[in-house]
């Protein structure tokens, strides 16, 4: 089956320095990837997305790359901002499921960032 | 902004009481799903719609059932709420031109 993996957090970080979080998957074809961002207290918001290998997704200084042949999608940021303080999933849409079309989410990763 | 609404927002029952949740969309999306929330497991999909009357399982639907007699509208309910069922509840709409799931603000519900 398809399946997510993502670093266990929390993430600690101090403002503006670099962020990394780890994302691989497990799917059959070429699935379209994602990140979603949760911040405390409200639903979630795509962050960016990736729908073939080699493709790089970006949004608000956050990045990553669809890596076919690593099955990952990690998430980085340059310089972070307390701000950035919420919960990232990554999620995957598998490409042979042409009906339901569902996500399918990681655990989440928690990252905190401290001024 | 997808025009996503969802009510309640919160809300504490008992065991054995039935609960629907209800999700409302403006922008005429064909595509609905609810997910539940719970710590350590992301989330996961309860079902999901594709049109009016038309609606299928997903992985963890054991004691929800959907209905979804208007586009516009997407109803969850819990015929006889148990505790293991307290999460945090998401509506989502797929958006077939982006092919992107957008989600609502969500329900939190906790079952005593």
């Amino acid at each position: 089956g398809n399946s997510v993996t993502q670093m266990e957090g929390p993430v600690t970080l101090s403002e503006e320095a670099f962020l990394t979080i780890n994302c691989t998957y497990t799917a059959t074809g070429y699935p379209s990837l994602f990140w979603y961002v949760q911040y405390p207290g409200e639903g979630l918001q795509l962050l960016l997305k990736a729908t073939k290998a080699d493709d790089k997704g970006s949004n608000k200084g956050f990045e990553a790359t669809y890596r076919k042949e690593t099955t990952s999608f990690h998430l980085e940021k340059g310089s972070v901002q307390v701000s950035d303080s919420a919960v990232y999933f990554c999620a995957l849409v598998p490409f042979e499921d042409t009906g339901r079309r569902a996500l399918t989410f990681g655990s989440g990763t928690r990252l905190q960032v401290q001024p | 902004d997808a025009g996503i609404t969802q009510s309640p927002r919160h809300k504490v029952t008992e065991t054995g009481t039935p609960v629907t949740l209800r999700c409302h969309q403006t922008e005429n999306h064909r595509y609905m799903y609810w997910y539940r929330q719970d710590p350590g497991h992301g989330l996961r999909l309860i079902h999901y719609s594709y049109g009016v009357k038309d609606t299928d399982k997903g992985e963890v639907s054991d004691g929800y059932s959907v209905s979804r007699s208007k586009t516009e509208d997407f109803l969850l309910t819990l015929e006889s709420a148990t505790s293991s069922q307290t999460s945090v509840y998401f509506c989502a709409i797929k958006d077939r031109a982006q092919e992107t799931q957008y989600f609502g603000p969500g329900t939190r519900l906790l079952v005593l």
